[in-house]
């Protein structure tokens, strides 16, 4: 069973730090890997999608990486700002193009 | 382009009673899914659909139906509520041949009293 894992839970950082999510998986048998944003009381924002062939995707200051081998994918964050602050959710879909999501990353950025 | 929209917002219910959350997407997507998310979790697949007429269960099915009698719809119904379904409902939506992520609605805050 595809088990996926965030780690840190929680994270407080200033204002203009990098940062790295950490995000792990036990089947290295995924199609793709997305990483989205939740907003307290909203819903889910994508942000990056990596197809199982690929090895990152970028999106402004967002870059993500994934290493299917070892079953572990980061979400760096470069000149972190407060509106930066929200839940960071990493998923894996598996071959029925289902979802399995991680509990999240709460991220505050502090100014 | 309203993507993926969920009615209602927020419902309080009482133990035992039934209800059906409505699911409506306007991008033509075949699959369908209902989710769960409690405190501090991620979220869990109660049910999905791959096409109209179909249906499949997901990690967290039982308390739950669905169907999927158009296209665009999908219904997720609870027979007889129990506390333990409080929880924050999302549906979402997508063409995974496209390469395109899910589409997520807003929510539905479910409480069981």
């Amino acid at each position: 069973k595809q088990e996926v894992t965030q780690i840190p839970a929680a994270l407080s950082v200033p204002e203009g730090e990098n940062l790295v999510l950490n995000c792990s998986f036990t089947d290295s048998a995924i199609y793709n890997l997305q990483w989205f944003r939740q907003d307290p009381g909203k819903g889910l924002t994508s942000l990056l999608l990596i197809q199982s062939s690929q090895r990152e995707q970028t999106s402004g200051r967002l870059n993500a990486s994934l290493d299917k081998s070892s079953g572990r994918s980061t979400l760096y964050i470069a000149a972190s700002q407060p509106g930066d602050s929200a839940t960071y959710l990493c998923a894996v879909m598996d071959s029925s193009y289902k979802l399995i999501f991680g509990s999240g990353t709460r991220l505050l950025v502090r100014p | 382009n309203a993507g993926v929209t969920q009615t209602p917002k927020f419902r309080v219910l009482k133990t035992g009673q039934s209800m059906t959350l409505l699911c409506a997407q306007d991008m033509n997507h075949e699959y369908m899914y209902w989710y769960r998310q409690d405190p501090g979790m991620g979220l869990r697949l109660i049910h999905y659909s791959v096409g109209e007429g179909t249906t499949a269960k997901g990690e967290v099915p039982d308390g739950y139906n669905v169907s999927r009698l158009k296209k665009q719809n999908f219904l997720l119904g609870l027979e007889s509520a129990a506390p333990s379904q409080t929880s924050v409902y999302f549906c979402a939506s997508s063409d995974p041949g496209s390469g395109q992520p899910q589409h997520f609605g807003d929510g539905t805050r479910l409480s069981i009293l």
